[in-house]
Formats: C-alpha cells, structure tokens, sequence
C-alpha cells in the first residue's frame, strides 16, 4: 500500500454541485493532514490544514478519520473556478518529517 | 512579494550537462525542499533541509546534490543530466519540518535531451 493515496478522477461535475474527495494514508503514526490546490502548470499552493475535529473555510470542508486512515475534502456549490488538481498531503511519520503527497484528484467544474 | 524564488523558470540541458537549480526564500523559514513532479507520479521529495546547515535524502535522491547556503537559499545540483530527470522541479519552505504547511516556489520545467 502506498503511503498517500488518491483517486486521480477526473471527477466532472457541473456548476452548484456538491463533490467530495478522499485520500487514504497508510501510517497510523501520522499527525498532519493538508490539501493542496494545484492549477494546471502552476506550483501547488495550500488549501487548508486538516484538524482532528474537522474544520470549514467558506464552501470548503476537511474531514479526518484516523480509525479508517483517511481525509477527505467537501467542496459545496462549485464554481469554474474551483477546476484544479487537489493534492492531499500528509506528515508520514511522528515527528518533523517532510510531507508525502498524493497524486492528486483532478477535478473539472462544468457550466 | 515574500515567498519562495526559483531560477531559472525553464532549461533544456543535453545529456551529460550540470547545472544548478537555484532557490531562495524571505519568510525567515528553517525548513526547505526540493521536489520534483512528473505526470502520474505526483511530487516526491528529492532532498531536504530541516534547518540550515542540514541536509537529508528524500524519495528520490540519485543523480542530485543539494547545498543549503544559508537559512534563505537551498540549491540543487545535477551533476550529470540524464533524460529522467526532465521534470518540473519545485522548490518549498516551511518554518520547521513536517507539521506545517509549506510554501511552494513557481518551478523549473528541465528538460534534458
């Protein structure tokens, strides 16, 4: 089993949809949880931090489940402009290691 | 605006070339990285620098050497290029390993012919 992993999609949904992601890790020891949004030929940039309790920014929801060793993005009435790769990213072990990313899912919002 | 510098922003190389990839950061982070990215393989870390004067292996680390200049600049260095190593090739701080999100530079696309 890989370390981080996503469904690379595409997921195609139109405008107002509700589309949610997952990404699965395989180290239980893991502490810090991130999604990322990358535009096409641009550097990822951080999205949000994903918290124990779980946390909202706007439209954005993060979810964790350590039982099940997954987060997971909730993105409410999508716009065109929310087309782009979302990288999961995850501190792979205890302690000040670097992050390890999924692949991405790529998600393309249709009019 | 504060962040994170790469040079150069594109490079074709032939085999067998070096050249260095150069990175920069003002936002006072101790942590740096190099990652690179390849279609359907995601980002893998390449080298790492939890503080300056540190320096570690990451996912991927043959074929390149890193030098952490000082606590703004973190360079990397292909010896000799091969055609696996045209990548995009990102360059991240973060203000200490691991638990924090990082910043990521705008990339160089390598490619080596």
């Amino acid at each position: 089993r890989k370390e981080v992993e996503q469904d690379p999609g595409p997921f195609n949904v139109p405008e107002g949809a509700t589309v949610a992601f997952n990404c699965t890790y395989s180290n239980s020891a893991s502490q810090s949880f991130f999604w990322y949004r990358q535009d096409c030929r641009k550097e990822p940039k951080l999205l949000m931090s994903v918290y124990s309790s779980g946390n909202e920014d706007g439209r954005f929801t993060a979810q964790l489940n350590r039982a099940s060793q997954y987060i997971s993005l909730l993105i409410r009435d999508s716009k065109l402009s929310d087309s782009a790769t979302y990288l999961c990213a995850v501190n792979s072990h205890s302690g000040n290691t670097p992050l390890v990313f999924g692949k991405g899912t790529r998600l393309s919002v249709i009019a | 605006n504060a962040g994170v510098t790469q040079t150069p922003k594109f490079q074709v190389l032939k085999t067998g070339q070096s050249m260095t990839l150069q990175c920069a950061q003002d936002m006072n982070h101790n942590s740096m990285y190099w990652y690179r990215q390849d279609p359907g393989m995601g980002l893998r870390l390449i080298y790492y620098s939890a503080s300056e004067g540190t320096t570690d292996k990451g996912e991927v680390p043959n074929g390149y050497n890193v030098s952490r200049l000082n606590k703004r600049e973190f360079s990397l260095r292909l010896e000799s290029a091969a055609p696996s190593q045209t990548s995009v090739y990102f360059c991240a701080s973060s203000e200490v390993a691991g638990p924090y999100g990082y910043t990521f530079g705008s990339g160089t696309r390598l490619t080596v012919v």
